[in-house]
């Protein structure tokens, strides 16, 4: 197991597409959550599943956001009709609810760019 | 509402001095609070937890529910400390985890 991994790595897109994003966590781990990154920011909360279960999601978040852990495995997250104020760093991370030490394991990210 | 914030965009200091980057919070109750770490071209990754209250790579950071406060201090710095620090709150054990805006430590030889 490599750890957290998320894909694409990087993407481009026009104003308007639709774009989805993947991650798979460590396999043991049950929590996955999404956060968004942009420059100079820290991580902001977007949501999270128990299993594939959405325990949380931002009440920033656009309903043009939606994401699915549909078995508890890996999970997506796809923007329609994306906009340029969605050019951003799409962080993934995963945990064990069991350990409860509050750790999170991040991927390296999914980049977007809307043009 | 839960909120984490992070004074100091960037702090630079020398090597050997010491280190201490900023963290106050706000939440009503009584929080989990932790620091992670980004290195360059590295994963964000957990530093320390205050529940711990554990030194890692020679950091500590002390839990000020008083001040509510969580800085993150090192006596002497090395150049390898150079990197975004994100301070962190979770509510519970059932709670997401929010994070700061990062301090950028720099350290000059």
């Amino acid at each position: 197991d490599t750890g957290v991994s998320q894909n694409p790595r990087h993407k481009i897109t026009k104003r308007g597409q639709n774009v989805t994003f993947r991650c798979d966590p460590i396999s043991e781990h049950n929590r996955l959550y999404w956060y968004r990154q942009t420059l100079g920011q820290g991580p902001e909360f977007l949501t999270y599943f128990q299993n594939e279960a959405q325990l949380e999601k931002s009440r920033l978040l656009s309903d043009r956001f939606s994401a699915e852990r549909p078995k508890g495995s890996f999970s997506t997250l796809e923007i329609q009709r994306t906009e340029q104020g969605d050019s951003a760093m799409y962080l993934c991370a995963s945990s064990f609810q069991g350990a409860n030490t509050g750790e999170l394991f991040f991927g390296e990210g999914s980049r977007l760019t809307v043009l | 509402a839960q909120r984490v914030t992070q004074p100091e965009k960037l702090l630079s200091v020398f090597k050997g001095a010491p280190v201490e980057l900023k963290c106050n919070y706000s939440y009503s109750g009584s929080p989990e609070l932790f620091w992670y770490v980004q290195y360059s071209r590295q994963r964000l990754q957990l530093l320390l937890r205050h529940i711990s209250r554990e030194s890692i790579k020679g950091f500590t950071a002390d839990l000020n529910k008083g001040e509510t406060s969580f800085h993150l201090k090192k006596p002497f710095a090395q150049e390898e400390d150079s990197a975004m620090y994100y301070c962190a709150l979770r509510a519970s054990s059932a709670s997401k985890i929010i994070f700061g805006s990062g301090t950028r430590l720099s350290i000059r030889p």
